[in-house]
């Protein structure tokens, strides 16, 4: 069954350093999202990817996070200079076109010290 | 905005009680409900959704109904098991041009004991 894969999944960082996330979204799906989940709190939506540029964004989504879809396969989350508050979960997800469903990732775990 | 409203946990339960997970939304529109569940250590996993008012979804023993006079969408099953503690989310998708994002509910974490 086809699934959507993140790597890595752990990344620890320092403050103030760029990270990457990866993903790697269902081959035929369409739209891609990002996720993020504080430890304990609920699962925040921070940006939607539809035909090769953002379709929607969060308040938490802010000029330190951008997306990327380099190839026809990953799409990236990139942040350019992490602070203390990012470290959380981050979970990507994929949709097809016509089915509403979201299929996520297993997550990375992003640690900034 | 779209929000979504579930009961606080922890819930524990013995196994085979009747669990009952209460969520309510408000949207502008007319949303898709779905209902997520994160295994310890997981990602999230869908279980269960309903697209329509009166729709029930069902899977794995559990079930919910889209009540739209009510803006509900509780979670149920009738005999719960150790592999049943988890966290559940309830989670709403409006259709709309742009982005069809995701809003969550707060999460509910559910501990079955044998």
């Amino acid at each position: 069954e086809p699934e959507v894969t993140q790597t890595p999944s752990h990344q620890v960082t320092q403050m103030g350093q760029e990270v990457i996330l990866r993903c790697v979204p269902i081959s035929n799906h369409l739209y891609f999202y990002w996720y993020r989940q504080i430890l304990g709190q609920k699962v925040e939506f921070l940006v939607s990817f539809y035909n090769n540029e953002i379709s929607e964004k969060s308040e938490i989504f802010d000029d330190q996070f951008s997306v990327e879809r380099p190839d026809g396969s990953n799409f990236t989350l990139k942040i350019r200079s992490t602070k203390l508050e990012d470290s959380a979960m981050y979970f990507c997800a994929s949709r097809q076109g016509t089915i509403r469903e979201q299929f996520f990732g297993p997550g990375t775990r992003l640690t900034v010290l | 905005g779209d929000s979504v409203t579930q009961m606080e946990g922890p819930v524990t339960l013995s196994e085979e009680a009747f669990l009952t997970i209460n969520c309510t939304y408000t949207a502008t529109g007319y949303p898709s409900l779905f209902w997520y569940v994160q295994y310890p250590g997981e990602g999230l996993q869908l279980l269960l959704k309903a697209t329509k008012a009166d729709d029930k979804g069902s899977n794995k023993g559990f079930e919910a109904t889209y009540r739209k006079e009510t803006t509900s969408f509780h979670l149920e099953k009738g005999s719960v098991q150790v592999s049943d503690s988890a966290v559940y989310f309830c989670a709403l998708m409006e259709i709309k041009a742009a982005g069809n994002k995701l809003t969550f509910g707060g999460g509910t974490r559910v501990l079955v004991k044998p």
